[in-house]
C-alpha cells in the first residue's frame, strides 16, 4: 500500500539540539498526524495539522503542514532524554478515510 | 483522555495454537483497528472495524480474523498460529477522520 516517506530514518544527538525531521508524500493529503513511540509501548498521538500552512506546538514540538499538501515537518526543540523513541508521521490516504499510511519512522537517540 | 487497552502485552504460544488478542475502548469510537509492527516494516493494517459487525481487509489479512460484537471491543484471531506471525500487535481506535489512538501493545512470539 501506499507509505509516507519520512526523513531521516535515524538521529544521533547530544542532549539540549534541536532536531527536525520531514514526511513527503506523492498524493495530497487533507490531514498530517504526528507519533511518537516508545521503546516496546504503542505510538501515541502529538499533533494533529488539518490544515495547509498550519503551524502548531505541543510544548517543545512544533509541526507544519506543508503547503502543496505533500508534506509535513517536526521539530524539537532543546532535546532531553525523554524525547529519545521513533518519530512516525501519518494521514489518511485519498479516498481512505478512515484509515491511515504511516512513515516508516525515525529513530531518534540522544547522547547525554 | 481517550483509553485503549490490550488484554495482554506479552504472549508465547505454540505453532497451530489459536490465539484471541482483545482490544477495549473506552470513548465510544466507531472505528477500530488491528495492525502488525516488525522492525524495517513499519506499521501494517491487518483488519479494521468501522462499526459493530462490520469489518473490512486491510493490507495484510491473511492467516487473521476478526470480531466487533461490541462497540468498545475487537477481537484479533489466529485461526492457526505460525511463526511468522511473530510480531507486535497495535491496536487503535479512533472516532474523527485521521487520528487514531494506540493501545500499549502485544508482543506475541510463535515457538
Amino acid at each position: 500500500g501506499q507509505q509516507l516517506n519520512q526523513s531521516p530514518q535515524s538521529m544521533f544527538i547530544q542532549e539540549g539540539e534541536d532536531v527536525s525531521m520531514n514526511c513527503t508524500s506523492s498524493s495530497i493529503f487533507n490531514t498530517w498526524l504526528w507519533y511518537k513511540q516508545d521503546p516496546g509501548e504503542g505510538p501515541v498521538l502529538l499533533i494533529a495539522l488539518y490544515k495547509a500552512g498550519e503551524l502548531t506546538s505541543n510544548g517543545r514540538l512544533t509541526a507544519q503542514f506543508g503547503i502543496t499538501r505533500k508534506d509535513s515537518f517536526l521539530n524539537i526543540s532543546a532535546s532531553i532524554p525523554s524525547d529519545v523513541g521513533i518519530y512516525f508521521c501519518a494521514g489518511p490516504p485519498p479516498g481512505g478515510a478512515q484509515k491511515l499510511v504511516f512513515g516508516q519512522g525515525t529513530r531518534l537517540t540522544i547522547n547525554p | 483522555d481517550v483509553k485503549v487497552t490490550q488484554s495482554s502485552r506479552y504472549l508465547v504460544k505454540r505453532t497451530g495454537e489459536k490465539v484471541f488478542l482483545e482490544c477495549v475502548q473506552d470513548m465510544d469510537h466507531e472505528n477500530m483497528f488491528w495492525y502488525r509492527q516488525d522492525p524495517g516494516l513499519g506499521l501494517r493494517l491487518i483488519y479494521f472495524s468501522y462499526d459493530v459487525k462490520m469489518k473490512e481487509k486491510g493490507d495484510i489479512p491473511e492467516g487473521y480474523s476478526v470480531s466487533r460484537e461490541k462497540k468498545e471491543r475487537f477481537s484479533l484471531i489466529l485461526e492457526s498460529a505460525s511463526t511468522n506471525q511473530t510480531s507486535m500487535y497495535l491496536c487503535a481506535s479512533s472516532l474523527l477522520v485521521g487520528e487514531q489512538y494506540f493501545g500499549p501493545g502485544t508482543r506475541l512470539t510463535v515457538t
